[in-house]
This record gives structure tokens, C-alpha cells and sequence, in this order.
């Protein structure tokens, strides 16, 4: 297993235009998160699935964000009609109930809004 | 909710000994992490605490008090490469979110 993986590493769009990152979690992970990190700040949690149920999504998290984890696998982050304040790394990360406690950390999509 | 405070940023010199402390208000708590993030890499693991006491890993120990909402990382014989930025982070009763401090920057001098 080569661990968490994330698509595409760096983006770099238009305001306005909308935007879909691609996570691959650990296999048999069944937890996985979203968080967003901008510069000199700890990662902010954006939302969280358990299998393909997303169970909770945080309030800072505005109506043009949208994840999917369609079967319990990868999952899927859209941002509509991107801003400027967008601009950030994405970052995934994936845990087992079965293993640690700790969460395992794709390398993350860097966000460039133009 | 969470609200995290950590130093912004540590010097120390290459040889010694640092300690970070994390100090955290919840309004739930199922157990408190350190993670060390390299500049321009993703977060990687270093801890985990959910009782009372000192837990100890290698060159890393953990600490945690949770009637004070307080924890520090203690690293010893500090390396150039743990230059790195040590984040400190609380999780949600229920095994569900995290909430990340701002993290601290360590700088290692020679």
C-alpha cells in the first residue's frame, strides 16, 4: 500500500471557474477527511466520511463546496464558482476503526484562484 | 468546539532539548495528537494521548493533563532535520473531528 493519494497535486484556475480534487485513502480505510490548509495555519477541518456516509460538515464550509465518497473509496471535493480566499492546500486523510488512532495525510492539491 | 493555543514559533539549538506546550478549551475531548509537518508536506504522525501522563516514543515523549486542558511534546537530542512546524490537535468525543492548532514552528540552529 503506497498510502493516501491525491489528484492533481497543483491547480491553478480562473475565479469563477469550478475545480474537482480526487483523494484515494489508505485500502479498507473507511474513515476519511477533507481539510484545508493556507499558509502558517494548522489544517482546517472542512468535512468527514465514515464508508460513503458523510457525517458531519463544517459550518465555515460554504454552499459551493460539495465531497462525495460515491462507494466508499475515493472521494471527491468540488468547489463552484472559485474566489481568491480558495486559494490553499487541500489535504485528505484517511483512518481505520480497526488500526491507530491516527489519521494518515495525502500530499495534498495546492489551489491557485487567478 | 475547540480552541487550541500554541506558541507561533521555537528556537533551539542542535543537541538540546524543547518543549512545546498545547493548551486546549472543548467542549468534548477523546484524545490529543501531535503531528510534525515539514514545509510544503503534508502532516505526518507523532503521538497520541487520551489519559493522563507522559508516553513516550524514541527522542519524542508526550505529555497530557486533561483536568488542565494541557499537553506539551518534548523533543530530545534535536536534529537539523526537526526543523518542522509541530502541530497540536484535539478530537470531538464520538471518534469523529479533529481540530488542529496553528502549530508551531521549531527552528533548530547549529
Amino acid at each position: 500500500d503506497t498510502g493516501v493519494s491525491q489528484n492533481p497535486r497543483h491547480k491553478i484556475t480562473k475565479r469563477g471557474q469550478n475545480v474537482t480534487f480526487r483523494c484515494d485513502p489508505i485500502s479498507e480505510h473507511n474513515r476519511l477527511y477533507w481539510y484545508r490548509q493556507t499558509l502558517g495555519q494548522g489544517p482546517e477541518f472542512l468535512t468527514y466520511f465514515q464508508n460513503e456516509a458523510q457525517l458531519e460538515k463544517s459550518r465555515l464550509l460554504s454552499d459551493r463546496f460539495s465531497a462525495e465518497r460515491p462507494k466508499g473509496s475515493f472521494s471527491t471535493l468540488e468547489i463552484q464558482r472559485t474566489e481568491q480566499g480558495d486559494s490553499a492546500m487541500y489535504l485528505c486523510a484517511s483512518r481505520s476503526d480497526t488500526g491507530g488512532h491516527e489519521q494518515y495525510f495525502g500530499p495534498g492539491t495546492r489551489l491557485t484562484v487567478t | 468546539g475547540q480552541n487550541i493555543d500554541q506558541p507561533t514559533e521555537m528556537t533551539a539549538t542542535e543537541g538540546a532539548i524543547v518543549q512545546i506546550n498545547c493548551t486546549y478549551q472543548t467542549s468534548g475531548f477523546n484524545g490529543l495528537f501531535w503531528y510534525q509537518q515539514h514545509a510544503g508536506e503534508a502532516p505526518t504522525f507523532l503521538s497520541y494521548n487520551v489519559l493522563d501522563g507522559l508516553e513516550e516514543k524514541g527522542r519524542f515523549s508526550s505529555f497530557l493533563s486533561r483536568s488542565k486542558g494541557y499537553s506539551y511534546l518534548l523533543l530530545k537530542e534535536l536534529q537539523m532535520k526537526d526543523s518542522a512546524s509541530y502541530l497540536c490537535a484535539v478530537r470531538d468525543e464520538g471518534y469523529q473531528k479533529v481540530t488542529f492548532g496553528t502549530g508551531t514552528k521549531l527552528q533548530v540552529i547549529p
